[in-house]
């Protein structure tokens, strides 16, 4: 175990679902990222919060909503999402983005299925 | 901003030899450079990391060396173990930069 908890594991939801992954960390950290993981773009970094406050948005479609409401937990807010949205997403937390100390620490990441 | 090319993409070696994944990228500002292994069913875990004050480190049969001049950093792995098959990701970053950036990856495979 790493420190950091995803769930669920697998998700299957529909095109006009709502969905929400979720994100614990048990590390102390300061900053969090939502990754995303497909065959096209191998490690995708969709958002990044440090100390409670996004710090990157790397043009995620708003289909995507993060949420991050303290430091030790993240959520991903899914909606209206597109068959090309299957992927793996992937949690990780690191001491604090920009810090000098970039350590990102992973979680096991929640398979998506869009159908 | 940053751009991590990473080869090759899938690498098989026989059982105890020595395997290497070779990294490019483009920010002459970045100065940390992780590698993470990624084994079926898990998400990537940091093996070993340099960063530019330094050329190489060296971790048991891990190694990572860094051309600071020519941006290439590479990961080297000796006597080679089944346990060592996952995808690797090497990675670049500048300390005032808030993300990581990743190579696309390397598929390794070890065979018996």
């Amino acid at each position: 175990e790493t420190g950091v908890t995803q769930t669920p594991r697998h998700l299957v939801m529909g095109m006009t679902n709502k969905k929400s992954l979720k994100c614990e960390q048990h590390l102390g950290h300061n900053a969090m990222y939502w990754y995303k993981q497909s065959a096209k773009k191998p490690l995708e970094l969709m958002f990044v919060y440090n100390f409670k406050e996004q710090t990157e948005n790397n043009s995620v479609p708003s289909r995507f909503s993060p949420e991050c409401p303290n430091s030790s937990h993240l959520f991903l807010h899914l909606h209206t999402l597109q068959p090309e949205d299957s992927a793996l997403y992937l949690c990780a937390s690191s001491h604090g983005a920009g810090t000098g100390d970039e350590k990102l620490f992973f979680g096991s990441g929640t398979q998506l299925s869009v159908l | 901003g940053e751009n991590v090319e990473q080869h090759p993409s899938t690498l098989s070696v026989q059982e105890g030899d020595s395997a290497v994944i070779k990294c490019t990228y483009s920010d002459s500002a970045s100065n940390y450079f992780p590698w993470y292994k990624q084994e079926l069913g898990k998400g990537p875990q940091l093996i070993i990391d340099i960063r530019s004050n330094v050329g190489e480190k060296k971790d048991q049969r891990i190694a990572v060396t860094l051309n600071k001049t020519a941006k290439h950093f590479s990961l080297h792995i000796t006597e080679t173990q089944p346990e060592d098959s996952a995808v690797y990701f090497c990675a670049a970053s500048s300390s005032s930069a808030s993300k990581i950036i990743f190579g696309s990856g390397t598929r390794l495979s070890i065979r018996p």
